[in-house]
């Protein structure tokens, strides 16, 4: 069965300090990566994907993540976190034979000055 | 260019009664999804369209949900009778063929009392 895991409910760092934020999945194949972010009252918003190539893939607003297949991991990172980012992240995959797209439970990421 | 629009925004009845979404894809897009988010989880597949026909609807619960996009364009999701675990915000999103990721709406927040 396919699966995303997001194994931290919440992420806090302080301002200016680096970011990571946890994501494996489970799928069949070769699997397309996703990170959303949703902002409170807001729909979600495309930050990044992996499709193939180059492991390290760079996204908006400075967000970056990294597929690693042997570990089927896809963490999402930044090098420099700002009180702005605080939100509630998402990691999806999406089964390319079939265009489903599924989701992990997501992260609260709170960023403090 | 146009993001995904739904209407309403929000919606408040009580358990029993009925109640409709409606969902604006991108132009052009020919699959489109809609998503039930539970406050505190993932967001979760209930139907996806591929122009205007059915690709997926295995956790659509059938008996009280229905949903259509009779032109292959706008789509309505239908809830009758609601209960009050249908409370949820309900996602509207649209993908281009070849694209990797789904363009979301803000969504509809749904409070059944």
């Amino acid at each position: 069965a396919q699966s995303v895991a997001q194994p931290e409910d919440q992420v806090n760092v302080a301002e200016g300090n680096p970011l990571t934020v946890k994501c494996t999945y489970s799928v069949s194949g070769n699997p397309y990566l996703f990170w959303y972010v949703q902002y409170p009252n807001r729909g979600l918003q495309f930050l990044l994907k992996y499709i193939t190539g180059d492991n390290l893939v760079k996204g908006s607003y400075g967000f970056e993540a990294e597929f690693n297949k042997s570990q089927t991991s896809f963490h999402l990172k930044k090098p420099s976190a700002l009180v702005s980012d605080s939100a509630l992240y998402f990691c999806a995959v999406r089964d390319p034979n079939f265009n489903k797209f599924y989701f992990g439970s997501g992260t609260k990421l709170n960023v403090k000055p | 260019e146009a993001g995904v629009a739904q209407s309403p925004r929000y919606k408040i009845i009580e358990k029993r009664q009925s109640v409709a979404f409606w969902c604006n894809p991108i132009s052009g897009h020919a699959t489109l999804y809609w998503y039930q988010q539970i406050l505190g989880q993932g967001p979760k597949l209930l139907i996806q369209f591929q122009n205007n026909g059915v690709v997926d609807d295995s956790q659509l619960p059938k008996d009280r949900f229905s949903a259509e996009r009779l032109k292959g364009v706008d789509s309505t999701l239908k809830i009758q009778p609601a209960k009050l675990e249908d409370s949820a915000v309900y996602l509207c999103a649209s993908r281009l063929e070849g694209q990797g990721g789904g363009f979301f709406g803000p969504g509809t927040r749904l409070t059944v009392l």
